[in-house]
C-alpha cells in the first residue's frame, strides 16, 4: 500500500522567513496530493491541493511543487506569518483505492 | 455553506465502557469517512462510506468498533469497550470528487 514520509517533524523560522516542507510517497499510482493546515484543536483544513498532470501550484504565499519520477511533492510558504503556525500534513490519494494516506505532520512554528 | 459537523466535541470515559460519536457531512457529499488520530500522529482511515455502503473498513478494530450511515447522511462511529489506547482524536470527513473536508473532531480520553 502507499507510504507517505514527511520532513521536517518539526520547523522553526522567522517571520517573514520562508518555510518548506517536503513529502515522499511509494505508490506511482498516486495521482491527487493535498495539504492540511491543522491548527490546535481543529480539523485539518485544506489549504492546496496538486493532481499528478501538473508539475506546480502556487496560491497567494503558498505553493506546492511535485516530482513524479522521484515521487517527491513539497509546500512553500512564502513571506511567514505567526499565523501560519500550526501542523501540517501531506497525504496522498491513490484513484480506485480511494484512500487518503496521510503524513506524520510538520509542526511549523513562526516567529515573530 | 456550512462544514462538517461533529459532537461531541469531548468525551472522558473509564476503559470498558462504551461511547458514540456522530457526525453530519457536508450537504451533498456522498463519500463520508472516519479518521483516528493519536497525538502526534496524521490522521489514520478507519472506515469509508460511499452513500450508505461501506467502501473500506479493513483499518477498524471490528472487535469493538461500529460504525454505520443508515440513510447516506449521518453517521454514527461507536467503540465498544474502550480501550486505554483508544483516546485520541475522532475525526470524520466528508468529500465530493477528492477533495476531503475535515469536522471539528471528537477528543476521546479512556481513563
Amino acid at each position: 500500500g502507499e507510504n507517505v514520509e514527511q520532513h521536517p517533524s518539526t520547523l522553526s523560522v522567522q517571520e517573514g522567513d520562508s518555510a518548506v516542507i517536503k513529502c515522499t510517497y511509494s505508490d506511482s499510482a498516486s495521482n491527487y496530493f493535498p495539504w492540511y493546515k491543522q491548527e490546535l484543536g481543529k480539523g485539518p483544513q485544506l489549504i492546496i491541493d496538486i493532481r499528478s498532470n501538473v508539475g506546480e501550484k502556487k496560491d497567494q504565499r503558498i505553493a506546492v511543487t511535485l516530482n513524479k519520477t522521484a515521487k517527491h511533492f513539497s509546500l512553500h510558504i512564502t513571506e511567514t506569518q505567526p499565523e501560519d503556525s500550526a501542523v501540517y500534513f501531506c497525504a496522498a490519494f491513490r484513484g480506485g483505492s480511494e484512500k487518503l494516506v496521510f503524513g506524520k505532520g510538520t509542526k511549523l512554528t513562526v516567529n515573530p | 455553506e456550512a462544514g462538517v459537523a461533529q459532537s461531541p466535541r469531548y468525551k472522558i470515559i473509564e476503559k470498558r465502557q462504551s461511547v458514540a460519536f456522530w457526525c453530519n457531512p457536508i450537504s451533498g457529499h456522498a463519500t463520508l469517512y472516519w479518521y483516528q488520530q493519536i497525538l502526534g500522529q496524521g490522521p489514520k482511515l478507519l472506515i469509508q462510506f460511499q452513500n450508505n455502503g461501506v467502501v473500506d473498513d479493513s483499518q477498524l478494530p471490528k472487535d469493538r468498533f461500529s460504525a454505520e450511515r443508515l440513510k447516506g447522511v449521518d453517521s454514527t462511529l461507536k467503540i465498544q469497550p474502550a480501550k486505554l489506547e483508544d483516546s485520541a482524536v475522532y475525526l470524520c470527513a466528508s468529500s465530493l470528487d477528492n477533495e476531503q473536508y475535515f469536522g471539528p473532531g471528537t477528543r476521546l480520553t479512556v481513563t
